[in-house]
Order: C-alpha cells, then structure tokens, then sequence
C-alpha cells in the first residue's frame, strides 16, 4: 500500500511562513490534496490537484509536489491557521484513497 | 448550499450493530460517489468505504470488509453505514464526504459532514 508521511507537528510564529511536508515514494507522479481540520470540526479542502485552492481559501495557502515529496505552504501564518493538516493522494495499486497521518501546525 | 449530515452514532456493546445515515441536500446526490472516512478519538483520517453513483460498486478497507455495509437510496438523497461485530478499534467518528471527480487518481474529498460519534464500550 502507498504510504504518506508527515512530520507530527510544525510550529511557527505569527507572520512567518509554515511548510507541511508530504513524504512518499515517487509522489510527484500523483495529485496531492490537502484539507485542514481545526479541533472539533469537520475536514476542509484547502488545497487540490496540487496547488489548486478552492474559492474561499485565502492565496496564503499553496501546494507544491516535486520528486518525493509535496508540500502545504502557508505564508503569513495567522493564530487562525491552527489545527491539523492531512495530505491525501489516490493509492491506484489498491484502488481507495490514502491520508497521511497529519501535522499539527501550532502558532506560538 | 452543499450539506451533509451523519446521523445515527452512539454508544453500542462490542459485538453490535449500528447503522449510519448521510442526509445530503443542495446537490445532485446521485451524480457523485460518496465516501465513509472515520477518525478515531485524537487520531488521523481513515479511509473506510466508497460507493458509486448508482450503487453498483461499493469498495471497503481491509479492516471493515465483512463487517460493515455501504448503501445509499438516491431517492432519499441517503448515503447508509450498516456496521457490524463491531469492536473497540471501531470507536471513532464517522464523517460522510462528497468524493470530486469520477473515481479515479485525481479525485479529492471536497465537501464533509460534520461527523458522528461511535463508542464501542461495554
């Protein structure tokens, strides 16, 4: 099975730029999507097919994915942006989608 | 406006059944796949099943085949989670999402409901 890898958390400080890695075997060759999930709500799209946003979300957030791994950008990080943050892509050789395991992203 | 609404969670005894419904409104329900993602208390998104747009093709995680059903009644407007034998490693909360696309490697979840609450517990 495809396997996603993110780092547990990522903090930064209001203002700065915070980058969520996506790690996984040849990941340049699939589409990557992101969703944000702050606590006790339901999953957000935030970004598709890479670096897609959908209408709502702010050009603070942008995706890239490059080799092994994909990455959530998000510039000029607000206290609002807390939560956690999870990657997905589509597991062809199993036919169902694949999550990774989240990054908590902590403003300090 | 697009919505989903899960309903149905609660606390049930291991070995039990459970059904799960999705109430969608503000769309086309029998123009999309729809899917079960759970999470567990203070864990990550799980992917557990997806059924086709005409019911047809249904598909299941290893850890739930056989024990739970997905169905939907596109003219309710439903999408159902029939659960059963269900175990402590079944508490979690279950959200509906609307998959966008056509089932294939570009598609992405883009709308959730908000989710509802299994406890398996004795």
């Amino acid at each position: 099975s495809y396997v996603l890898t993110q780092p547990p958390s990522v903090s930064v400080a209001p203002g700065q730029t915070a980058r969520i890695a996506c790690g996984a075997n040849n990941i340049a060759s699939k589409s990557v999507h992101w969703y944000q999930q702050k606590p006790g709500q339901a999953p957000v799209l935030v970004v598709y097919h890479n670096y897609d946003r959908p209408s709502g979300i702010p050009e603070r957030f942008y995706g890239s994915n490059s080799e092994n791994t994909a990455t959530l950008t998000i510039s000029r990080v607000e206290g609002g942006d807390e939560g956690d943050y999870y990657c997905q892509v589509w597991d062809d050789s199993r036919n169902q989608p694949v999550f990774g395991g989240g990054t908590k992203l902590t403003v300090l | 406006e697009v919505q989903l609404v899960e309903s149905g969670g609660g606390l049930v005894q291991p070995g039990g059944s459970l059904r799960l419904s999705c109430a969608a409104s503000g769309f086309s329900f029998s123009s999309y796949w729809m899917h079960w993602v759970r999470q567990a208390p203070g864990k990550g998104l799980v992917w557990v099943s997806r059924i086709k747009r005409d019911g047809i093709e249904t598909n299941y995680a290893d850890s739930v085949k056989g024990r739970f059903t997905i169905s939907r009644d596109n003219a309710k407007n439903t999408l159902y989670l029939q659960m059963t034998s269900l175990g402590a490693e079944d508490t979690a909360i279950y959200y509906c999402a609307r998959l966008r696309g056509d089932g294939g490697l570009l598609d992405y979840f883009d709308y959730w409901g908000q989710g509802t609450l299994v406890t398996v517990s004795s």
